[in-house]
């Protein structure tokens, strides 16, 4: 599976969009990129993936550069409730599906 | 909306004591997953079930851990005898099934709390 770069933390203000970006240069062409987030003391929480096309869902829009080396996760509206640790995953579409995490980035809304 | 259960939420136990979680995933859902995942760090995968046979379990301790899932529906992991360093959260979760090289999310239940003392 892919290694994922993403910066260990980033401040938004609430109401604003939040922009995490990732950085997969090394993913296979059958890899695809979820995003997961963690909010304190819970379980990951699936937001969105893709493998080449840009994807939006009611939580999240996912663009993957056109290489796919990297990709940016915009939460439109950032709200308190959106303060977590969010996971940008290269990795399943094979028999398996697994998927290895790293240690994301810590998203910290402020008021 | 269905969930993955999880239980006990917490759980104190001693080194050298056996301690096992148990894990309902969602109804339909074929495949089952344990993670570990210590403090600070994401979560790990330990095992991983199509319905109930093993298809992954490269990470899983196996002098001390075993998973089962013994009718491809619910699933117990147990640690046998407990360490120090296994004080982490236990996460499960499940996907559905789709086609070979298809992709899935995973739902993950709310985890296990273990703490060795």
């Amino acid at each position: 599976d892919a290694k994922t770069t993403q910066p260990p933390s980033m401040d938004c203000a609430e109401g604003r969009a939040a922009n995490l970006p990732c950085n997969h240069s090394t993913i296979s062409g059958n890899e695809y990129v979820y995003w997961y987030r963690q909010i304190h003391s819970q379980g990951p929480q699936y937001i969105i993936h893709g493998l080449k096309n840009n994807e939006t869902n009611e939580m999240a829009s996912l663009i993957i550069t056109e290489d796919r080396k990297s990709s940016t996760l915009i939460l439109p509206h950032a709200t308190l409730r959106d303060t977590a640790v969010y996971y940008c995953i290269a990795g399943g579409g094979g028999a398996t599906n697994k998927l290895i995490f790293g240690t994301g980035t810590l998203l910290a809304v402020q008021p | 909306e269905a969930e993955v259960a999880q239980s006990p939420r917490y759980k104190i136990t001693e080194k050298s004591q056996a301690v096992a979680f148990w894990c309902d995933p969602i109804s339909g859902h074929a495949t089952l997953y344990w993670y570990r995942q210590i403090l600070g760090q994401g979560p790990e995968l330990l095992v991983q079930f199509q319905d109930e046979s093993v298809v992954d379990d490269s990470q899983l301790p196996k002098d001390r851990f075993s998973a089962e899932r013994l009718k491809g529906v619910d699933s117990t992991l147990k640690i046998q005898p407990a360490e120090l360093g296994d004080s982490a959260m236990y996460l499960c979760a499940s996907s559905p099934i789709r086609g070979s090289g298809s992709s899935y999310e995973q739902y993950f239940g709310p985890g296990t709390r273990l703490t060795v003392t």
